[in-house]
């Protein structure tokens, strides 16, 4: 069955650096894959996403590659800052319209000061 | 605009019973889709809805459903609870539910079965 594989698990890095999660999914069909943020106790919120036309994409401090040819995608965050701790999901569309989505087991990002 | 609602925020319930959860979508959005959020599976996808129909479905067994109602707003049911249904339960609903639309996430119903 479809199948997105996320790493790292855990990340650690200081206020200031880069942090990078790696994403690969199964589904040659998957043609839209967005990234979310969850806080604790509260759902998960989108902070960018990329459709199987584009290479990458860039929204201030944070970018995301897509390479359909190898399926992998990544999330590039710069410059972090301690409210960017939180788990971070990346997800693939398992249907055209993105309605029904297949998701990383997540990533737990600490950010030190 | 108002985000997604979900009720009850928490619930308790025990092995057998049944439980009905509800979700108000973004005013304007036509799909609402669930998903349930569990420490050692992750996220997994239930099933959508657009138009009072259901249009995709996960792989979960048949005590799990759910609905649409005219106006959006969805419930879903699961019967028979066993204590694996203690979960984290997200609805996301999205615009016109058509290509490559982005899904906006509730703030999810904490069910305990005991």
């Amino acid at each position: 069955g479809e199948n997105v594989e996320q790493h790292p698990s855990t990340l650690s890095v200081q206020e200031g650096d880069s942090a990078v999660i790696k994403c690969t999914y199964s589904d040659s069909a998957s043609n839209y894959f967005p990234w979310y943020k969850q806080e604790l106790g509260k759902g998960p919120q989108l902070i960018i996403d990329i459709r199987s036309n584009v290479g990458e994409k860039k929204d201030q401090r944070i970018a995301v590659t897509l390479n359909k040819t190898a399926k992998h995608f990544s999330l590039h965050i710069t410059e972090t800052q301690p409210e960017d701790s939180a788990v971070y999901f990346c997800a693939a569309s398992l249907n055209q319209a993105g309605t029904a989505l297949i998701f990383g087991k997540g990533t737990t990002l600490s950010v030190s000061s | 605009k108002a985000g997604v609602t979900q009720t009850p925020r928490y619930l308790i319930k025990t092995r057998g019973q049944q439980v009905t959860l509800s979700c108000s979508p973004i005013s304007g959005h036509r799909s609402v889709s669930w998903y349930q959020q569990t420490p050692g599976q992750g996220l997994q996808f239930l099933f959508e809805y657009f138009s009072e129909t259901q249009r995709n479905k996960g792989n979960f067994p048949g005590r799990f459903s759910g609905r649409q109602f005219s106006n959006s707003r969805s419930e879903m049911n699961v019967s028979t609870l066993e204590l694996g249904d203690s979960a984290l339960y997200l609805c996301a609903s999205s615009s016109r539910g058509q290509f490559q639309e982005t899904q906006y996430f509730g703030p999810g119903t904490r069910l305990l079965v005991l």
